[in-house]
């Protein structure tokens, strides 16, 4: 059974400041997706990642892709408030047909 | 355009009863997916239809059932609600993978 792994869990972190998100997965797959999920609403498509080096950059927000170590990046330069959201990588496992697999999300807190 | 589209908003249930969440898209899309997001536990997939005319079972399907009424629709079935089942709920549609998942805005569910 796939597993998608986040951490961390919680970010707080304050504005100007850079981190990484890191979404782990335990099975050959070079399909990787971010999505953003703001409080009470909905999920919001942020990249998908179709191979391996991928890099998808939108903002100040930058995704990569590395398949051979099973790990995506989601990397935040010079946080803003406007940036604070639940944020969760998925997989698709192509051998499982159309199934798309959630991680936990990590929801991050940008502090004035 | 509406994009996905589900009713209703919120739903209060009394243990043992029954109801159906809806869930309509007009994008033309191939595959549809039902989620349930639980607090610490990200989005589990209940069932999917990946075309119309077919529907398989997620990582919880256990007291659902769905039906892909047309390209359109996929219902999905409550038959004997349980406090359990408590959580908000998702509808998603794609064209088909590797095409990004576009969400409604949520069903929550309150079973007593």
């Amino acid at each position: 059974e796939l597993k998608v792994e986040q951490n961390p869990l919680f970010l707080s972190m304050q504005e100007g400041k850079n981190y990484t998100i890191y979404c782990n997965y335990s099975t050959t797959s070079d399909r990787l997706y971010w999505y953003r999920q703001d409080p009470g609403k909905s999920l919001e498509s942020l990249f998908v990642l179709l191979s391996n080096g991928a890099v998808k950059q939108e903002g100040r927000l930058m995704a990569s892709l590395d398949t051979k170590a099973r790990l995506s990046t989601l990397h935040i330069t010079a946080a803003v408030h406007d940036l604070s959201a639940t944020y969760f990588c998925a997989v698709d496992d192509k051998t499982s047909g159309s199934r798309l697999t959630f991680g936990e999300g990590t929801q991050l807190t940008v502090n004035p | 355009n509406a994009g996905v589209t589900q009713t209703p908003k919120f739903q209060v249930l009394k243990t043992g009863q029954s109801m159906t969440l809806q869930c309509a898209q007009d994008m033309n899309h191939n595959s549809m997916y039902w989620y349930r997001q639980d607090p610490g536990m990200g989005l589990r997939l209940i069932y999917y239809s990946a075309s119309e005319g077919t529907t398989d079972k997620g990582e919880v399907p256990n007291g659902y059932n769905v039906s892909r009424l047309n390209k359109r629709e996929f219902s999905l079935r409550l038959e004997s609600a349980a406090p359990s089942q408590t959580s908000v709920y998702f509808c998603a549609s794609t064209r088909t993978l590797p095409s990004p998942l576009h969400f409604g805005n949520g069903t929550r569910l309150t079973v007593t």
